[in-house]
Protein backbone atom coordinates (compact mmCIF):
# COMPACT_ATOMS: atom_id res chain seq x y z
CA UNK A 1 0.00 0.00 0.00
CA UNK A 2 1.37 3.50 -0.76
CA UNK A 3 1.31 5.93 1.81
CA UNK A 4 1.96 9.27 2.78
CA UNK A 5 2.18 9.98 6.56
CA UNK A 6 1.78 13.15 8.22
CA UNK A 7 1.67 13.90 12.02
CA UNK A 8 -1.80 14.71 12.85
CA UNK A 9 -1.54 17.71 15.24
CA UNK A 10 -2.65 19.30 16.25
CA UNK A 11 0.90 21.66 16.28
CA UNK A 12 0.92 24.91 18.00
CA UNK A 13 3.08 27.37 17.13
CA UNK A 14 3.46 31.21 18.72
CA UNK A 15 2.50 33.91 16.24
CA UNK A 16 5.65 34.70 14.12
CA UNK A 17 7.66 32.31 14.60
CA UNK A 18 8.36 29.23 11.87
CA UNK A 19 5.79 26.18 11.13
CA UNK A 20 7.66 23.14 10.22
CA UNK A 21 5.00 20.49 8.99
CA UNK A 22 6.37 17.10 7.78
CA UNK A 23 5.45 14.60 5.56
CA UNK A 24 7.16 10.74 4.57
CA UNK A 25 6.13 8.95 1.28
CA UNK A 26 6.41 5.12 1.18
CA UNK A 27 6.27 5.39 -2.76
CA UNK A 28 10.24 5.75 -4.64
CA UNK A 29 8.56 6.40 -7.71
CA UNK A 30 6.67 9.36 -6.87
CA UNK A 31 7.35 12.52 -8.56
CA UNK A 32 5.64 15.61 -7.59
CA UNK A 33 4.64 16.80 -3.93
CA UNK A 34 1.93 19.23 -2.92
CA UNK A 35 0.86 20.86 0.20
CA UNK A 36 -2.53 22.00 0.29
CA UNK A 37 -3.89 24.28 3.66
CA UNK A 38 -7.89 23.38 3.93
CA UNK A 39 -9.72 25.81 6.27
CA UNK A 40 -12.37 23.96 8.56
CA UNK A 41 -15.15 23.10 6.75
CA UNK A 42 -13.93 24.34 3.42
CA UNK A 43 -12.08 22.94 0.61
CA UNK A 44 -7.95 22.20 0.09
CA UNK A 45 -6.49 24.85 -1.66
CA UNK A 46 -3.01 24.62 -3.19
CA UNK A 47 -0.08 26.42 -1.85
CA UNK A 48 2.78 25.09 -3.62
CA UNK A 49 4.50 21.98 -4.96
CA UNK A 50 8.04 20.66 -5.45
CA UNK A 51 9.46 17.98 -7.54
CA UNK A 52 13.10 18.61 -7.62
CA UNK A 53 15.42 17.88 -4.62
CA UNK A 54 15.76 21.05 -2.44
CA UNK A 55 13.79 24.16 -1.45
CA UNK A 56 11.14 25.71 -3.29
CA UNK A 57 10.02 29.24 -2.19
CA UNK A 58 6.76 31.62 -2.09
CA UNK A 59 6.34 34.20 0.06
CA UNK A 60 6.41 33.34 3.43
CA UNK A 61 6.01 29.71 2.34
CA UNK A 62 9.71 27.15 1.86
CA UNK A 63 8.35 23.62 0.44
CA UNK A 64 11.51 21.29 0.71
CA UNK A 65 12.15 17.66 -1.02
CA UNK A 66 14.50 14.88 -0.12
CA UNK A 67 14.00 12.16 -2.59
CA UNK A 68 16.80 10.00 -0.59
CA UNK A 69 14.64 10.19 2.79
CA UNK A 70 11.88 10.33 1.03
CA UNK A 71 10.72 13.18 2.88
CA UNK A 72 9.07 16.51 2.24
CA UNK A 73 8.27 19.69 4.62
CA UNK A 74 6.95 22.80 4.51
CA UNK A 75 7.69 25.63 6.61
CA UNK A 76 5.78 28.82 7.50
CA UNK A 77 8.03 31.80 8.16
CA UNK A 78 6.11 34.33 10.20
CA UNK A 79 3.43 32.51 11.26
CA UNK A 80 0.02 34.43 11.69
CA UNK A 81 -3.37 33.42 12.62
CA UNK A 82 -4.82 32.93 9.20
CA UNK A 83 -2.17 30.46 8.66
CA UNK A 84 -4.17 27.85 11.58
CA UNK A 85 -5.81 25.00 9.17
CA UNK A 86 -4.96 21.83 8.42
CA UNK A 87 -2.28 21.42 5.95
CA UNK A 88 -2.25 18.33 3.58
CA UNK A 89 0.49 16.85 2.06
CA UNK A 90 0.01 14.60 -1.48
CA UNK A 91 2.41 12.79 -3.48
CA UNK A 92 2.03 12.52 -7.48
CA UNK A 93 2.84 9.13 -8.85
CA UNK A 94 1.62 9.28 -12.24
CA UNK A 95 2.27 6.00 -13.42
CA UNK A 96 0.33 5.32 -16.42
CA UNK A 97 -3.03 4.39 -15.22
CA UNK A 98 -2.85 5.66 -11.85
CA UNK A 99 -2.15 9.09 -12.07
CA UNK A 100 -4.18 10.30 -8.99
CA UNK A 101 -2.59 12.31 -5.75
CA UNK A 102 -2.51 9.60 -2.79
CA UNK A 103 -2.93 12.02 0.37
CA UNK A 104 -1.50 12.22 3.82
CA UNK A 105 -3.91 12.75 6.47
CA UNK A 106 -3.19 16.16 7.21
CA UNK A 107 -1.72 18.27 9.66
CA UNK A 108 -3.40 20.62 12.11
CA UNK A 109 -1.59 23.37 12.51
CA UNK A 110 -2.49 26.27 15.01
CA UNK A 111 -1.19 29.32 15.43
CA UNK A 112 -1.10 31.06 18.96
CA UNK A 113 -1.85 34.80 19.07
CA UNK B 1 -15.95 33.68 -11.87
CA UNK B 2 -15.88 30.14 -9.72
CA UNK B 3 -13.59 27.45 -11.47
CA UNK B 4 -14.86 24.21 -9.97
CA UNK B 5 -18.64 24.60 -8.71
CA UNK B 6 -20.60 21.94 -6.73
CA UNK B 7 -24.24 21.47 -6.50
CA UNK B 8 -25.69 20.82 -3.98
CA UNK B 9 -23.85 22.00 -1.03
CA UNK B 10 -25.53 20.51 1.88
CA UNK B 11 -27.46 17.24 1.00
CA UNK B 12 -29.67 15.00 3.57
CA UNK B 13 -31.66 12.34 3.03
CA UNK B 14 -32.42 8.80 4.02
CA UNK B 15 -30.67 5.29 4.02
CA UNK B 16 -32.18 3.69 0.84
CA UNK B 17 -32.61 6.95 -1.64
CA UNK B 18 -30.58 7.99 -4.55
CA UNK B 19 -29.31 10.74 -5.33
CA UNK B 20 -26.91 13.06 -7.41
CA UNK B 21 -24.23 15.34 -6.61
CA UNK B 22 -23.12 17.66 -9.53
CA UNK B 23 -19.57 19.06 -10.71
CA UNK B 24 -18.71 22.02 -13.54
CA UNK B 25 -15.30 23.13 -13.78
CA UNK B 26 -15.04 26.11 -16.14
CA UNK B 27 -11.51 25.82 -16.25
CA UNK B 28 -10.77 24.47 -19.51
CA UNK B 29 -9.25 21.35 -18.11
CA UNK B 30 -9.03 17.85 -19.35
CA UNK B 31 -9.24 15.50 -16.14
CA UNK B 32 -12.24 15.61 -13.00
CA UNK B 33 -12.01 13.72 -9.81
CA UNK B 34 -14.14 12.87 -7.38
CA UNK B 35 -12.95 12.71 -3.84
CA UNK B 36 -14.41 11.54 -0.62
CA UNK B 37 -13.52 13.25 2.78
CA UNK B 38 -14.46 11.50 6.26
CA UNK B 39 -15.15 12.61 9.39
CA UNK B 40 -11.40 11.85 10.65
CA UNK B 41 -10.94 14.40 7.17
CA UNK B 42 -9.11 11.93 4.87
CA UNK B 43 -8.93 12.51 1.76
CA UNK B 44 -9.19 9.70 -0.95
CA UNK B 45 -10.20 9.69 -4.64
CA UNK B 46 -12.70 7.70 -5.89
CA UNK B 47 -12.82 8.31 -9.84
CA UNK B 48 -11.03 10.12 -12.26
CA UNK B 49 -12.09 10.79 -16.06
CA UNK B 50 -9.67 11.87 -18.57
CA UNK B 51 -11.25 13.85 -21.53
CA UNK B 52 -14.61 11.89 -20.49
CA UNK B 53 -13.05 8.32 -20.29
CA UNK B 54 -12.74 6.96 -16.72
CA UNK B 55 -9.06 6.32 -15.88
CA UNK B 56 -9.62 5.81 -12.23
CA UNK B 57 -11.92 3.52 -10.48
CA UNK B 58 -10.82 2.85 -6.87
CA UNK B 59 -12.29 0.36 -5.15
CA UNK B 60 -16.14 2.24 -4.26
CA UNK B 61 -19.21 -0.05 -3.93
CA UNK B 62 -20.91 0.07 -7.42
CA UNK B 63 -23.63 1.73 -5.84
CA UNK B 64 -21.73 4.69 -6.85
CA UNK B 65 -21.79 5.31 -10.92
CA UNK B 66 -20.02 8.79 -12.46
CA UNK B 67 -21.06 9.83 -15.44
CA UNK B 68 -19.09 12.71 -17.59
CA UNK B 69 -21.29 14.21 -20.17
CA UNK B 70 -18.50 16.52 -21.45
CA UNK B 71 -15.05 17.71 -20.16
CA UNK B 72 -16.57 20.34 -17.86
CA UNK B 73 -19.04 18.18 -16.02
CA UNK B 74 -18.82 15.17 -13.88
CA UNK B 75 -21.67 13.92 -12.03
CA UNK B 76 -21.96 11.23 -9.05
CA UNK B 77 -24.94 9.28 -8.70
CA UNK B 78 -25.36 7.35 -5.59
CA UNK B 79 -27.81 4.18 -5.02
CA UNK B 80 -29.58 3.32 -2.05
CA UNK B 81 -27.48 5.24 0.46
CA UNK B 82 -25.91 4.19 3.45
CA UNK B 83 -24.67 5.71 6.68
CA UNK B 84 -21.63 5.24 6.08
CA UNK B 85 -21.73 6.98 2.89
CA UNK B 86 -22.34 10.29 5.42
CA UNK B 87 -18.55 12.42 4.07
CA UNK B 88 -17.80 15.36 2.04
CA UNK B 89 -17.69 15.11 -1.47
CA UNK B 90 -15.15 17.01 -3.20
CA UNK B 91 -14.79 17.37 -7.30
CA UNK B 92 -11.78 18.61 -8.29
CA UNK B 93 -10.20 18.97 -11.99
CA UNK B 94 -6.55 19.43 -13.76
CA UNK B 95 -5.24 20.64 -16.93
CA UNK B 96 -3.84 17.12 -17.52
CA UNK B 97 -3.33 14.10 -15.77
CA UNK B 98 0.14 12.47 -15.74
CA UNK B 99 2.53 16.04 -15.77
CA UNK B 100 4.60 16.00 -12.88
CA UNK B 101 3.46 19.42 -12.15
CA UNK B 102 -0.17 18.60 -12.53
CA UNK B 103 -1.95 20.59 -10.37
CA UNK B 104 -5.53 19.71 -8.87
CA UNK B 105 -7.93 22.71 -8.20
CA UNK B 106 -11.14 21.55 -5.73
CA UNK B 107 -14.61 22.62 -5.45
CA UNK B 108 -16.24 23.74 -2.01
CA UNK B 109 -17.96 20.03 -1.55
CA UNK B 110 -21.13 18.45 -0.70
CA UNK B 111 -21.87 17.58 2.76
CA UNK B 112 -23.65 14.26 2.26
CA UNK B 113 -25.74 12.98 5.60
CA UNK B 114 -27.42 10.00 5.03
CA UNK B 115 -29.98 9.33 8.06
Amino acid sequence: QKEVEQNSGPLSVPEGAIASLNCTYSDRGSQSFFWYRQYSGKSPELIMFIYSNGDKEDGRFTAQLNKASQYVSLLIRDSQPSDSATYLCAAYPPYFGNEKLTFGTGTRLTIIP
Amino acid sequence: DTAVSQTPKYLVTQMGNDKSIKCEQNLGHDTMYWYKQDSKKFLKIMFSYNNKELIINETVPNRFSPKSPDKAHLNLHINSLELGDSAVYFCASSQEMGLASDTQYFGPGTRLTVL
